[in-house]
């Protein structure tokens, strides 16, 4: 069945360096791929998307990109601020209008 | 300023006792949605809606009920609520942006726990 999932539930970064964040996906027909952050306390906040007619795509601090042949989404974030810590979750919209959220990875991020 | 709101943001109940958890976005949004998110397995999607008059199941429809009479409300009703509907509950909207959903906003979610 669809699945999007995470490769680590938590991923520790030392404040100033790049951090990634993988996510695998299942279902090759899902067109649309979406990044969001969760802080405590918080609902989740759209970081960035991309589309399958596209592999990488860059935001203001943040690059996505989307590996279809392996079917691997990732997350780059430049220069990790302490603002960065949070919950990140992949989550792709399939053919049937549903939206499938991964499990989230948590970012904690090192003085 | 545009958001979605949820009421109540936490909940106590008991078992059977019906409950509605209301959700209501004012930025003219076709699609809505409720999620629950529960630790260990992330955010799961109970309905959603790409306009009004129109529902449709999502992973985890069962023992919710959802309308959508009004294009900015989208309640989430629970008829009889069992202890394993105690969650972390998001509402969120967005537009239709082609075959896509576009860019979802949630709202500040509702807690919900059912004795």
């Amino acid at each position: 069945g669809e699945s999007v999932g995470l490769h680590l539930p938590t991923l520790s970064v030392q404040e100033g360096d790049n951090s990634i964040i993988n996510c695998a996906y299942s279902n090759s027909a899902s067109d649309y791929f979406i990044w969001y952050k969760q802080e405590s306390g918080k609902g989740p906040q759209f970081i960035i998307d991309i589309r399958s007619n596209m592999d990488k795509r860059q935001g203001q601090r943040v690059t996505v990109l989307l590996n279809k042949t392996v079917k691997h989404l990732s997350l780059q974030i430049a220069a990790t601020q302490p603002g960065d810590s949070a919950v990140y979750f992949c989550a792709e919209n399939g053919r049937d209008d549903k939206i499938i959220f991964g499990k989230g990875t948590r970012l904690h991020i090192l003085p | 300023e545009a958001q979605v709101t949820q009421n109540p943001r936490y909940l106590i109940t008991v078992t059977g006792k019906k409950l509605t958890v209301t959700c209501s976005q004012n930025m003219n949004h076709e699609y809505m949605s409720w999620y629950r998110q529960d630790p260990g397995l992330g955010l799961r999607q109970i309905y959603y809606s790409m306009n009004v008059e129109v529902t449709d199941k999502g992973d985890v429809p069962e023992g919710y009920k959802v309308s959508r009479k009004e294009k900015r409300n989208f309640p989430l009703i629970l008829e009889s609520p069992s202890p394993n509907q105690t969650s972390l509950y998001f509402c969120a909207s967005s537009f239709i942006s082609g075959q896509n959903m576009g860019t979802q906003y949630f709202g500040p979610g509702t807690r919900l726990l059912v004795l």
